[in-house]
C-alpha cells in the first residue's frame, strides 16, 4: 500500500526532553512538511523540504529541528527550546517540483504531550 | 507575508440546511486546495481550483474560486451527519514554491 506513515500516533515527554517525531512516505513525493495544529489555529507550517538535502522554515520554525537525508524520509525533531511543545503533529507529502497540481497527502498525526 | 482567512470558525446547521465557507486572501494566488478533516482524523484533499472564476462540483459539494483569484468558497447543498469535519482552504502565491498557507478552517457540526 503506498502512503505516509507516521509514529507513534501518542507521545508522552517530559519537559526538557528532546524528542523525535518519525515521518515515512512510500509515493516517491519529492515534497515533505511538517505541520503543527492547535485547537482553534488551523495548521501552522513548521519547516517544509523540497528535495532530498534541503528544507525551508515555515512560519513557526522556532525549537524544532529537521533532516532529510533521504527521499522518504523527513523527522521532526522538537527541542527542549520549544516553548510549548504539546500539541497534534502532522507530516505530509506532495509530487512537488512546482507542479501545478500539487495536492498534500497527510499522515496519520502524532499527538505529542509534554509533562 | 501571505496571510489566508476562513469564516467562519463554526457552524452548526441542522440536518437537510445548505453550509458555506468562505476563505481571503491578502494576495492574488495562483491555486487554492480544500481539504476535510473528520473529528480525529488527518486533513483529506477535497479539491484544486486553478483558473479564475472557476466552478468545480463534487455531489452536493460546490467550489468557487474569485475572479481575481484572492477568495474562494465551499458551498454543501443539503448537509448529511458524514459532513461533519473541519473543512479547510489552503493557498499557493506561486507555482515554484510549494509551500500553501492554509486558513484556520470551518468546524461544521450537524443537528440530527
Amino acid at each position: 500500500d503506498g502512503g505516509i506513515t507516521q509514529s507513534p500516533k501518542y507521545l508522552f515527554r517530559k519537559e526538557g526532553q528532546n524528542v523525535t517525531l518519525s515521518c515515512e512516505q512510500n509515493l516517491n513525493h519529492d515534497a515533505m512538511y511538517w505541520y503543527r495544529q492547535d485547537p482553534g489555529q488551523g495548521l501552522r507550517l513548521i519547516y517544509y523540504s523540497q528535495i532530498v538535502n534541503d528544507f525551508q522554515k515555515g512560519d513557526i520554525a522556532e525549537g524544532y529541528s529537521v533532516s532529510r537525508e533521504k527521499k522518504e524520509s523527513f523527522p521532526l525533531t522538537v527541542t527542549s527550546a520549544q516553548k510549548n511543545p504539546t500539541a497534534f503533529y502532522l507530516c505530509a507529502s506532495s509530487k512537488g517540483a512546482g507542479r501545478t497540481y500539487n495536492e498534500q497527502f497527510f499522515g496519520p498525526g502524532t499527538r505529542l504531550t509534554v509533562l | 507575508g501571505q496571510q489566508v482567512m476562513q469564516i467562519p470558525q463554526y457552524q452548526h446547521v441542522q440536518e437537510g440546511e445548505d453550509f458555506t465557507t468562505y476563505c481571503n486572501s491578502s494576495t492574488t494566488l495562483s491555486n487554492i486546495q480544500w481539504y476535510k478533516q473528520r473529528p480525529g482524523g488527518h486533513p483529506v484533499f477535497l479539491i484544486q481550483l486553478v483558473k479564475s472564476g472557476e466552478v468545480k462540483k463534487q455531489k452536493r459539494l460546490t467550489f468557487q474560486f474569485g475572479e481575481a483569484k484572492k477568495n474562494s468558497s465551499l458551498h454543501i447543498t443539503a448537509t448529511q451527519t458524514t459532513d461533519v469535519g473541519t473543512y479547510f482552504c489552503a493557498g499557493r502565491e506561486g507555482n515554484r514554491d510549494d509551500k500553501i498557507i492554509f486558513g484556520k478552517g470551518t468546524r461544521l457540526h450537524i443537528l440530527p
